[in-house]
């Protein structure tokens, strides 16, 4: 079956300092790959999404490429800011498959001022 | 307006009442879900639909059943609550295997 893994948390940063949240998955078919950001009392929103092999998502500073050899796609930010503390979350929806969305389990991220 | 709503908010029941919780979207998406969030353990999914005939259990759907009543409209019950079922609930819609876009969720606590 089809499942992602992600760090666990929390990640705890200082203002404007490099983030990574690794990210890697198992799929059946030939999937999309998504990042997903849950602000606090707010539900998920999209933040950056790739749907094949070496296709870089970005949006709002953060980026991720689709590593289809390594089957990872991890999240990146080079300066981050208070304001991006979320719980991030890593997805897949398998286009082979039956379509259904696959989430990892969410990574906190804490920026400090 | 927001384009995916669910209601109520926030609710507080007792062990063993009945309840449902509401999702409708103006997005004009086929697909919609039931997830619930529980604290390190991500999001699972409850239910799906892909249109209004069908239906399907996801993950974690004993104690939980679903009415697609409209193509726009999506409701989860709990038949019987239980403690267990506190959670914060989630409903999103999709087109195929895009984006999902979801509601702002409803915190549930079972008393």
């Amino acid at each position: 079956g089809n499942s992602v893994t992600q760090m666990e948390g929390p990640v705890t940063l200082s203002e404007e300092a490099f983030l990574t949240i690794n990210c890697t998955y198992t799929a059946t078919g030939y999937p999309s790959l998504f990042w997903y950001v849950q602000y606090p009392g707010e539900g998920l929103q999209l933040l950056l999404k790739a749907t094949k092999a070496d296709d870089k998502g970005s949006n709002k500073g953060f980026e991720a490429t689709y590593r289809k050899e390594t089957t990872s796609f991890h999240l990146e930010k080079g300066s981050v800011q208070v304001s991006d503390s979320a719980v991030y979350f890593c997805a897949l929806s398998d286009r082979g498959g039956s379509y259904i969305p696959t989430f990892g389990r969410g990574t906190s991220l804490i920026v400090h001022p | 307006d927001a384009d995916v709503t669910q209601t109520p908010r926030n609710r507080i029941t007792k062990t063993g009442k009945r309840i449902m919780l509401e999702c409708s979207q103006t997005k004009g998406h086929d697909r919609m879900y039931w997830y619930r969030q529980d604290p390190g353990l991500g999001l699972r999914l409850i239910y799906y639909s892909f249109d209004v005939k069908d239906i399907n259990k996801g993950e974690i759907s004993d104690g939980y059943s679903v009415s697609r009543q409209a193509q726009a409209k999506f409701s989860l019950s709990l038949e019987s609550a239980i403690p267990n079922q506190t959670a914060l609930y989630f409903c999103a819609t999709s087109v195929k295997e895009e984006t999902q876009y979801f509601g702002p969720g409803t915190r549930l606590l079972v008393l």
